[in-house]
């Protein structure tokens, strides 16, 4: 298993550009999710899915859209690039196991910068 | 107020000392409770769920106390290895959810 893909690793901005953050696992797992991550404050959810065609909104959904047309794939889709979202973003994948335990799976992040 | 508070740190250790880091979480109603550790320019990835009764993990135990709405860890023997920031982590009672909700983290450095 692969576990969860993010690409691309690295991406340079200019305010008011648009692109995806794509994501992927080959767990079969239903939960999906992206969070950024900025120096001081932690993880924060951006947008997550509990299934395929299902979506919402989490803490800091504003600039940023998602879909999730099948259980692999959580694209993150960036309108229009501002300063302000310069950050490293993870998409993270899970399930709920048959004992009540609970683990995220994290991919390798995307450093994104907006000039 | 942060969901979950930290102390950033860093904890500065020498090897084989035993440290302990605090956490506390604004809402009540949160359903699980975890550590999660991150090493410099990583992914996070889960080192331990932090049960009601206590926990142990060879070095490592995780303590939840609900009534003062407060988490803890202890690492005994702390090794190089262990230096990393350690994320404290709480899932909300809105399940469905199955998004966590992240402290701002603490960084341990393990001095020779």
């Amino acid at each position: 298993n692969a576990g969860v893909t993010q690409t691309p690793k690295f991406q340079v901005l200019k305010t008011g550009q648009s692109m995806t953050l794509q994501c992927a696992q080959d767990m079969n797992h239903e939960y999906m999710s992206w969070y950024r991550q900025d120096p001081g404050m932690g993880l924060r959810l951006i947008h997550y899915s509990v299934g395929a065609g299902i979506t919402d909104q989490g803490e800091v959904p504003n600039g940023y859209n998602v879909s999730r047309s099948t259980t692999e794939d959580f694209p993150l889709r960036l309108l229009s690039a501002a300063p302000s979202q310069t950050s490293v973003y993870f998409c993270a994948s899970s399930y709920l196991q048959a004992d009540e335990t609970y683990e995220q799976y994290f991919g390798p992040g995307t450093r994104l910068t907006v000039t | 107020r942060k969901e979950v508070e930290q102390d950033p740190g860093p904890f500065n250790v020498p090897e084989g000392a035993t440290v302990a880091f605090n956490c506390t979480y604004s809402n009540s109603a949160s359903q699980s409770f975890f550590w999660y550790r991150q090493d410099c320019r990583k992914e996070p990835k889960l080192l331990m769920s932090v049960y009601s009764s206590g926990n142990e993990d060879g070095r490592f135990t995780a303590q939840l106390n609900r009534a003062s709405q407060y988490i803890s860890l202890l690492i005994r023997d702390s090794k190089l290895s262990d230096s990393a920031t350690y994320l404290c982590v709480v899932m909300p009672m809105d399940t469905g959810r199955r998004a966590l909700t992240f402290g701002s983290g603490t960084r341990l450095q393990v001095q020779p």
